[in-house]
C-alpha cells in the first residue's frame, strides 16, 4: 500500500507569510501526527488528529495550527512565519485507536525555509 | 516531565565493529519503545519496537534491542555494522498521550570503510 505522502517537499517563504503543508496518511489510518525537526531542538511533537478532531497538542504557539479532513488527510498551517520556523516538518500516520499504538509510519517531510 | 535520553550524540566506528546505542527514558507507567533510523536525505524508518513480552526485540537489518524495565533502558545493538548503517538513530517512547512519540536527541552514527 502507498506510504505517507507529504507535499510539497520543499518550500521557501518570507518572514511574515503563512504556509500550508499537506499530509496524506496510509489508507485505513485515521491518526495523523505532526512533528518539527530542527538541528537544535530535534524532533518535537506539534499535534495529533484523529477523525477530524485534535486529540493532542504539543508546546507550540498558536501560529501553528492544523486540521484533518473526512478522508483523514491533514493539513498544517503556520501563520506569520519567523526565521526560527525553518525546519523539516514530518507527519506520521497510524491506526490511532489506542494510546498504546502499534507504531507510526513517517512521511518524507516538507523542508520549510523562511528567509 | 517525560524525557528520552540518548547517551551518545556521535559515534564513529569501522565496518564489522559492534554497535551499541544507549537509550533511557523517564516515565513510570506503561511504555512502548521504538528505534527509528534516518538515512541521509531519507525519512524516518522503523527499525524495531517493543510493546510487551520478550524484552529482547529483533528488528530489521540485523538490529536488536533489549528492554530493561528496572533500568528504564532500551539499548540498540548490532553485532557487525556495515558502511550502509551510516545514519542517525532515534529512540522514541509513547506513554499515555494520544499520537505522541517522545524522541531522544538522536545519535549520528558514521561507519568508515
Amino acid at each position: 500500500k502507498a506510504g505517507v505522502t507529504q507535499t510539497p517537499r520543499y518550500l521557501i517563504k518570507t518572514r511574515g507569510q503563512q504556509v500550508t503543508l499537506s499530509c496524506s496518511p496510509i489508507s485505513g489510518h485515521r491518526s495523523v501526527s505532526w512533528y518539527q525537526q530542527t538541528p537544535g531542538q530535534g524532533l518535537q511533537f506539534l499535534f495529533e488528529y484523529f477523525s477530524e478532531t485534535q486529540r493532542n497538542k504539543g508546546n507550540f504557539p498558536g501560529r501553528f495550527s492544523g486540521r484533518q479532513f473526512s478522508n483523514s488527510r491533514s493539513e498544517m498551517n503556520v501563520s506569520t512565519l519567523e526565521l526560527g520556523d525553518s525546519a523539516l516538518y514530518l507527519c506520521a500516520s497510524s491506526l490511532g485507536q489506542t494510546k498504546t499504538n502499534y507504531g507510526y509510519t513517517f512521511g518524507s517531510g516538507t523542508r520549510l525555509t523562511v528567509v | 516531565a517525560q524525557s528520552v535520553s540518548q547517551h551518545n550524540h556521535h559515534v564513529i566506528l569501522s565496518e564489522a565493529a559492534s554497535l551499541e546505542l544507549g537509550c533511557n527514558y523517564s516515565y513510570g507507567g506503561t511504555v512502548n519503545l521504538f528505534w527509528y533510523v534516518q538515512y541521509p536525505g531519507q525519512h524516518l524508518q522503523l527499525l524495531l519496537k517493543y510493546f510487551s513480552g520478550d524484552p529482547l526485540v529483533k528488528g530489521i537489518k540485523g538490529f536488536e534491542a533489549e528492554f530493561i524495565k528496572s533500568k528504564f533502558s532500551f539499548n540498540l545493538r548490532k553485532p557487525s555494522v556495515q558502511w550502509s548503517d551510516t545514519a542517525e538513530y532515534f529512540c522514541a517512547v509513547t506513554t499515555d498521550s494520544w499520537g505522541k512519540l517522545q524522541f531522544g536527541a538522536g545519535t549520528q552514527v558514521v561507519v568508515t570503510p
